[in-house]
């Protein structure tokens, strides 16, 4: 099977853009979880969603969002970038029959 | 406010020597609470995944340990080798609004370094 994809991998932004970044679970699992990770702060959690759902959310202000759709596919959008959401952004899935998590290679936003 | 504290923050030992990393947390009542590990640039990796009613579970040279009744857990790496050099991270789901899939709560991480 193949794993978490994650597109973009790289992206460079400027203060108050927009960027969506897109996770493609691995196949047949529903869960999907979004983290920001910062030299800093560690794993910081986003969000989690299942079967489209918005199971639980981090932390964050209003400017991040995401949802997740009716194949799995999920995908996440922050709004008026600022120079801190420069980060690592980690999208992790997990299979129906387990609570453990797949991680994918992660997208490195750059906002400059 | 739930929390999961790690220790120690980072560690350095040489290959071929045994270590034990920590995590204590006040998470409660939990559904599990797992290991990944971190490699530079990556995305972490599950090594492994309790239930709050199991007191270990192995994964090759990893082994974690939980104590449900003080809060703690351990993994012990043996026989360390220079790939494991990474970070650690504890991570706790709590049971939250009468499910199993609270929202997880990190630890910081250790950072362990293995040289030769």
């Amino acid at each position: 099977k193949a794993g978490v994809t994650q597109t973009p991998r790289y992206l460079i932004k400027t203060r108050g853009q927009q960027v969506t970044l897109s996770c493609s679970p691995i196949s047949g699992h529903r869960s999907v979880s979004w983290y920001q990770q910062t030299p800093g702060q560690g794993l910081q959690f986003l969000f989690e969603y299942f079967s489209e759902t918005q199971r639980n959310k981090g932390n964050f202000p209003g400017r991040f969002s995401g949802r997740q759709f009716s194949n799995s596919r999920s995908e996440m959008n922050v709004s008026t970038l600022e120079l801190g959401d420069s980060a690592l952004y980690l999208c992790a899935s997990s299979p129906l029959s387990s609570d453990t998590q797949y991680f994918g290679p992660g997208t490195r936003l750059t906002v400059l | 406010k739930n929390q999961v504290e790690q220790s120690p923050q980072s560690l350095i030992i040489l290959e071929g020597k045994n270590c034990t990393l920590q995590c204590n947390y006040t998470v409660s009542p939990f559904s599990n609470l797992r290991w990944y590990k971190q490699d530079t640039g990556r995305g972490p990796v599950s090594l492994t995944i309790m239930t709050f009613s199991e007191n270990t579970k192995s994964n090759g040279r990893y082994t974690a340990t939980l104590d449900a009744d003080t809060k703690q857990s351990s993994l012990h790496i043996t026989a360390s080798q220079l790939s494991d050099s990474a970070s650690y991270i504890c991570v706790v789901r709590p049971i939250a609004g009468g499910t199993s899939y609270g929202k997880l709560t990190f630890g910081q991480g250790t950072i362990l370094t293995v040289h030769p």
